[in-house]
């Protein structure tokens, strides 16, 4: 299995610019996770999806991101604009409903923003 | 609410000596309970998983962990610790059923001196 996949690796942009970071869950799984991990705040959940669908974006931090899951297999997450306090470690996560919630982890993108 | 609590911000042992990271929970019932380690530039790796059963748990690259009720800790150890093994460990905290979410510890750095 080919495990979760994101891209980019590495992402610098300006600030001000739009920025999508893309996921491709591990076949199968029904759970995406997307988190921000800073030195400041640790990791922290910005949003979780079931089965497609939306079910926890009380960790997203303002209107400028938004994420979306239009099938199975693709997500997205989008700042637009960014800002400079945007620049984090942005990590996928999936899992198996019934899998007693282990999460697989992406290798994350480094976001920095100018 | 549940929380997570390491209360080791940073650790440095010698190498070959022996491991022990702290994690306290705070959650009503028999929670799920997992260690994950992150290498720098990685993700998060699934190092050992509670449910329930056996108190103490094995996992992978020789760390084992044990879950104590009474004292709401789920502590992680190593007898031997090699090198290899200076990353970033954090705990975390599932309930299971419909919530898919985690709750995650702030981390421990663990650093390793030759």
């Amino acid at each position: 299995d080919a495990g979760v996949i994101q891209s980019p690796r590495h992402e610098v942009t300006e600030m001000g610019q739009e920025v999508t970071l893309r996921c491709k869950p591990i076949s199968g799984h029904n759970s995406l996770f997307w988190y921000r991990q800073t030195m400041m705040r640790g990791l922290e959940l910005l949003i979780y999806f079931n089965n497609n669908v939306p079910i926890d974006d009380s960790g997203m931090p303002e209107d400028r991101f938004s994420a979306k899951m239009p099938n199975a297999s693709f997500s997205t997450l989008k700042i637009q604009p960014s800002e400079p306090r945007d620049s984090a470690v942005y990590f996928c996560a999936s899992s198996l409903q019934g899998a007693r919630n282990i999460q697989y982890f992406g290798a994350g993108t480094r976001l920095s923003v100018l | 609410a549940q929380s997570v609590t390491q209360p080791d911000i940073h650790i440095t042992v010698s190498e070959g000596a022996s491991l022990e990271l702290r994690c306290n929970y705070s959650y009503g019932a028999t929670p799920y309970l997992f260690w994950y380690v992150q290498s720098p530039g990685q993700g998060l790796q699934l190092l050992l998983k509670y449910f329930s059963g056996d108190t103490l748990v094995q996992g992978i690259k020789g760390f084992e962990a044990e879950f104590k009720r009474s004292q709401s800790s789920f502590n992680l150890r190593k007898p031997s610790v090699h090198w290899s093994d200076a990353a970033e460990y954090f705990c975390a905290v599932g309930e299971g059923g419909n919530n898919r979410k985690l709750i995650w510890g702030l981390g421990t750095s663990l650093a390793v001196n030759p």
